[in-house]
């Protein structure tokens, strides 16, 4: 099946800092999404985007299909920012049920 | 607002005692997915269904079960639920690709799962 990667694992920002997480895949996709998983459990969509740029407020995202990785861009993060980002891919090559393969996260803490 | 509703947020229960955590969704998706989330295994699907009538098996369906009566909802079964089924549990909607513009899952809140 299609892998996905993200990097890094695990940051830490001071409040008003610029990240940039991101996500590598095996395979072309026809759906990519970003997701927030907040410290209460709650999965956030952030974007749709199989490809191009999409922005929202502080937050914007590339995905470059034809090199096969996505970029998420937090700027001037804020502690409301804190808590895990997926990364999350399907492709009818690998299945016709449509399921989202999931990255292992970035889990991203911002500190005060 | 568009949404995904799961009930309950939080339950707790005993090995063997029949469950249901409802899943339903108010955007008129043909799809939805059932998903597991557990430490150092990340999200697992579970069971998913194309439409009305329409379901099948995802990567982990073992001691679960669905039905998709109605477009809107579609339930998360356990008949004897053990230990190993402690999870955090998702569902997720989306519109059919095939048919038209797709803007991918919404997710439910998640329910988290404690069986003793």
């Amino acid at each position: 099946g299609i892998q996905v990667e993200q990097s890094p694992p695990d940051l830490i920002l001071q409040e008003g800092a610029n990240s940039t997480l991101r996500c590598n895949f095996s395979d072309s996709v026809n759906n990519l999404q970003w997701f927030h998983q907040n410290p209460w459990g709650q999965l956030i969509n952030l974007f749709y985007i199989p490809s191009g740029t999409k922005q929202n407020g502080r937050l914007s995202a590339t995905t470059v299909a034809t090199e096969r990785y996505s970029l998420l861009y937090i700027s001037s993060s804020q502690t409301t920012d804190s808590g895990v980002y997926f990364c999350a891919v399907a492709s009818l090559l690998y299945t016709g049920r449509r399921a989202l393969t999931f990255g292992s996260g970035t889990r991203l803490q911002v500190q005060p | 607002e568009a949404q995904v509703t799961q009930n309950p947020r939080y339950l707790i229960t005993v090995t063997g005692k029949k469950l249901t955590v409802t899943c339903s969704q108010n955007m008129n998706h043909e799809y939805m997915s059932w998903y597991r989330q557990d430490p150092g295994l990340g999200l697992r699907q579970i069971y998913y269904s194309m439409n009305v009538e329409v379901t099948d098996k995802g990567d982990v369906p073992e001691g679960y079960k669905v039905s998709r009566k109605e477009k809107r909802n579609f339930p998360l079964i356990l008949e004897s639920p053990s230990p190993n089924q402690t999870s955090l549990y998702f569902c997720a909607s989306s519109l059919d690709p095939d048919r038209g513009p797709n803007y991918g899952y919404t997710f439910g809140s998640g329910t988290r799962l404690t069986v003793v």
